[in-house]
């Protein structure tokens, strides 16, 4: 299995609403990473998580909340967002600490808010 | 801080036609090199890597090599097809600090039968 699954697809939400991502990867990778991308722009980390810890926070509103509930899975609760915030959330992962290794992505979750 | 530079198109070409996707970086330790394509609505792929100085990576008829004294990584096809058509994305990932990739900003292909 050399997926990286997201749900959902799609996700339009209101400004007061809480919604949460979900990404999932069975390759025992032990680094997951979340992206934001805007069109024509290209991916903007946002969060990795290594060993099921935050290891980057890439300065990210407080609204953005990710989490790692075990080493095949990964969060991002998402509260009182924005319509700026409106982008294509992409989920990645990666064995750690191997800088010549690739990201594996998921499909991402488009998201938007109004 | 590291970073990648890449023509930023649109490149538009004939199918057939030969490709060329310039590819520059600044990194402070020793990065591998990486070309990530982008189809319409999708996540990113990896289409080829190489980890170190004169790797060529290739994938699908796609090539690219690691030029250190260039510090370069510019993709190429012989022959693109219709299907080519995508958004590509040249990234590097330090070996000292492995836990981000840095993009560059992509370069928007079409090809036209």
């Amino acid at each position: 299995d050399t997926e990286v699954t997201q749900t959902p697809k799609h996700l339009v939400m209101g400004m007061t609403n809480k919604k949460s991502l979900k990404c999932e990867q069975h390759m025992g990778h032990r680094a997951m990473y979340w992206y934001k991308q805007k069109a024509k722009k290209p991916p903007e980390l946002m969060f990795v998580y290594s060993y099921e810890k935050l290891s980057i926070n890439e300065s990210v509103p407080s609204r953005f909340s990710p989490e790692c509930p075990n080493s095949s899975l990964l969060n991002l609760h998402l509260h009182a967002l924005q319509p700026e915030d409106s982008a294509l959330y992409l989920c990645a992962s990666r064995p750690p600490g191997q800088g010549n290794t690739e990201a594996f992505f998921g499909q991402g979750t488009r998201l938007t808010v109004v | 801080g590291d970073s990648v530079t890449q023509m930023e198109g649109p490149v538009t070409l004939s199918e057939e036609a030969f490709l060329t996707i310039n590819c520059t970086y600044t990194a402070t330790g020793y990065p591998s090199l990486f070309w990530y394509v982008q189809y319409p609505g999708e996540g990113l792929q990896l289409l080829l890597k190489a980890t170190k100085a004169d790797d060529k990576g290739s994938n699908k008829g796609f090539e690219a090599t690691y030029r250190k004294e260039t510090t370069s990584f510019h993709l190429e096809k012989g022959s693109v097809q219709v299907s080519d058509s995508a958004v590509y994305f040249c990234a590097l990932s330090d070996h000292n600090y492995g836990q981000n990739f840095v993009f560059g900003p992509g370069t928007r292909l079409s090809v036209l039968p």
